[in-house]
């Protein structure tokens, strides 16, 4: 089974700051990686796709990089209603979630 | 618009039963690849299982031979019927569709989720 490990598991930030959360897969997934965000008793919602891809409606302060095993999720300038958890997920064999990183407010 | 409504969640005793359904309005069940994710109470999600448009289904280890993901195309509702269940299948379980491309796949729209808690 393929493990999704992110880090940090939290941070602490303030509105303007550019944020990085990465995403480590235990073996290669090409560009098999989705980013999701989920804020408390919601349901997660879709961020990008494939590594890079951003999901319709998205805003473009959201980016995503990476290939192989090493994938990064950048937020270029925090805003209040980015503060959320948020989960890398790969789908290159079955389907695994990372553990989560959450953002919180400094 | 794309909805997803998930219901029959509750309070279930260890090795009880119990199927919880997935409506959709707005597409159609069928003609799209849908899934399961849980999360436990404070937890990260895990994925459950998948059925893709030709009918095939896969699941998790954690739940393979005690739960069945199935649909009724002719209510277009997803169902995931879960047996044998255990104190650590307490969760809020989420449908999703799921879209594929070159490959991979992703989950696009989620239903608001519904929780089970198997406690006696």
């Amino acid at each position: 089974d393929i493990q999704m490990t992110q880090s940090p598991s939290s941070l602490s930030a303030s509105v303007g700051d550019r944020v990085t959360i990465t995403c480590r897969a235990s073996q290669s997934i090409s560009t098999y990686l989705n980013w999701y965000q989920q804020k408390p008793g919601k349901a997660p919602k879709l961020l990008i796709y494939a590594a890079s891809t951003l999901q319709s409606g998205v805003p473009s302060r959201f980016s995503g990089g990476g290939s192989g095993t090493d994938f990064t999720l950048t937020i270029s300038s925090l805003q209040p209603e980015d503060f959320a958890t948020y989960y890398c997920q790969q789908s290159y064999s079955s389907r695994t979630f990372g553990q989560g990183t959450k953002v919180e407010i400094k | 618009e794309v909805q997803l409504v998930e219901s029959g969640g509750g309070l279930i005793q260890p090795g009880g039963s119990l199927r919880l359904s997935c409506a959709a309005p707005g597409f159609t069940v069928s003609g799209n690849n849908m899934n399961w994710v849980r999360q436990a109470p404070g937890k990260g999600l895990e994925w459950v299982s998948i059925i893709d448009n030709t009918g095939r289904t896969y699941y998790a280890d954690s739940v393979k031979g005690r739960f069945t993901i199935s649909r009724d195309n002719s209510k277009n509702t997803l169902y995931l019927q879960m047996n044998r269940l255990r104190a650590e299948d307490t969760a809020v379980y989420y449908c999703a569709r799921v879209i594929i491309y070159d490959g991979g796949d992703y989950f696009d729209y989620w239903g608001q989720g519904t929780l089970v808690t198997v406690s006696s």
